[in-house]
């Protein structure tokens, strides 16, 4: 049983789209991250959650620790935006992230 | 402000020789975290460090890997006698010193080991 669970796996969007990729999660986190894997397999590191929501540009990320949820949002989409978007949780009683595993996401022109 | 740099990019190892990929943290960083990304795979966390001191290393298989992050001088991944299942994509991660599990991390660009 993986500890992070991502939906959906794969994901084409038309430009334009408002696209959402889910993140639920069974352990006990203190932080909850979510990262941007391009093509060329650098990472980046889009958002750090523990509470609330997050805006930066047009990605939004938001997070409910009663229900173990995490949603990443991309207003407008761009064929930049096409990459493998990762979830991961840092579990609050031990030093131990875990990581969803990708949602791979395609911006269509 | 240089990011978090990891060297080589790219190391091709014969089965049975030693691998060290280096870290490099982000200016005024004192945490370091490895992750493997093996092919088709997502990432693993592997061992978490501070400078001198390894907090956790969970992650590490229990055989032929090491880390290290000494008092001065870049974060060391040691791979003693490679197999062609460590062919594998390394990330290394930064975080700033704040007491606070968690912090936002700023990823290398990760070196790329294959073993023939």
């Amino acid at each position: 049983k993986n500890e992070v669970e991502q939906s959906p796996q794969n994901l084409t969007a038309q430009e334009g789209e408002f696209i959402t990729i889910n993140c639920s999660y069974s352990v006990g986190i203190s932080a909850l991250h979510w990262l941007q894997q391009h093509p060329g397999g650098g990472i980046v590191s889009l958002f750090m959650l523990s509470s609330g929501k997050k805006k930066h540009g047009r990605l939004i990320a938001t997070i409910n620790i009663q229900e173990k949820h995490s949603s990443l949002h991309i207003t407008a989409s761009h064929p930049r935006d096409s990459a493998v978007y990762i979830c991961a949780v840092y579990e609050d009683t031990g030093n131990q992230f875990y990581f969803g595993t990708g949602t791979s996401l395609t911006v269509i022109p | 402000n240089a990011g978090v740099m990891q060297n080589p990019r790219h190391l091709v190892r014969r089965r049975g020789q030693e691998a060290r990929l280096r870290c490099s943290p982000m200016k005024g960083h004192s945490h370091v975290y490895w992750y493997r990304q093996l092919p088709e795979e997502g990432l693993k966390f592997m061992v978490y460090l501070q400078k001198e001191n390894i907090i956790d290393e969970s992650g590490m298989p229990k055989e032929r890997f090491s880390a290290e992050f000494p008092k001065e001088g870049p974060s060391i991944l040691r791979i003693q006698q490679v197999v062609r299942g460590d062919s594998a994509a390394y990330f290394c991660a930064s975080s700033p010193f704040q007491g606070n599990l968690g912090d936002t991390q700023y990823f290398g660009p990760g070196t790329r080991l294959t073993v023939l």
